[in-house]
């Protein structure tokens, strides 16, 4: 069975610092995708970032960016010089790439950012 | 360009009773999937339809069914609701068939009461 485990369930960061999500996920396929999404209160899930598991290179989007360890079935979330605006519900998923386009989430992790 | 589109936003419905959801997908998508997200918990996947048939299903019960038109629209329908079924319905959408692995796009969820 595919599991995706976020041991976080809330996080509490300061402007402009930086926070790092974990996740740790199982699996017994060599091909498929990593995504973190983003939930704000409005509802709509956001793609924040996609890491393709055959790529060793950690993805990265602006302030965005993962620490992926294949190996040890890792994932992890950095958010740089966090903003207000990244309060939000956190989630990482897993997509078999034989599963179409069946998203396996984690539980989330709730981050708030403070001024 | 129109993203996704869920209608209707909230929804309080009795036990025993039928519910439809719509969906409309982004402007040049073609795959629709539904997703379920209880309260506090990830989204877990119900079904996809590409090609206005059903393409994968996760385990949901038969309450559970779906429809897709040909402008790609699609609609939820649950039977027989349960307490239970209290949760945000997530749809999200996509270009091409299951295996694509294009990005999905998510509307801002329907949330269904049960009472």
């Amino acid at each position: 069975a595919q599991t995706v485990t976020q041991s976080q369930p809330e996080m509490s960061v300061q402007e402009a610092e930086t926070v790092t999500l974990s996740c740790t996920y199982d699996t017994s396929e060599s091909n498929y995708y990593l995504f973190w999404y983003k939930q704000p209160p409005s509802r709509q899930m956001i793609l924040v970032i996609r890491q393709e598991a055959y790529k060793q290179q950690n993805a990265t989007e602006n302030r965005f960016s993962v620490n992926f360890q294949k190996a040890a079935k890792s994932f992890s979330l950095k958010i740089s010089d966090s903003q207000l605006g990244d309060t939000a519900m956190y989630f990482c998923a897993l997509l078999n790439n034989q599963a179409g386009t069946a998203l396996i989430f984690g539980k989330g992790t709730t981050l708030s950012v403070s001024s | 360009d129109a993203g996704v589109t869920q209608s209707p936003t909230h929804l309080i419905k009795t036990r025993g009773q039928q519910v439809t959801l719509r969906c409309s997908p982004k402007s040049g998508h073609d795959t629709v999937s539904w997703y379920q997200q209880a309260l506090g918990q990830g989204p877990q996947f119900i079904f996809q339809y590409y090609e206005e048939e059903e393409r994968q299903r996760g385990n949901f019960p038969d309450r559970f069914s779906g429809h897709q038109f040909p402008n790609y629209s699609s609609e939820l329908n649950v039977n027989a609701l349960l307490l239970g079924d209290s949760a945000l319905y997530l749809c999200a959408s996509s270009l091409g068939p299951p295996g694509e692995n294009s990005p999905l796009h998510f509307g801002n969820g329907t949330r269904l009461t049960v009472t």
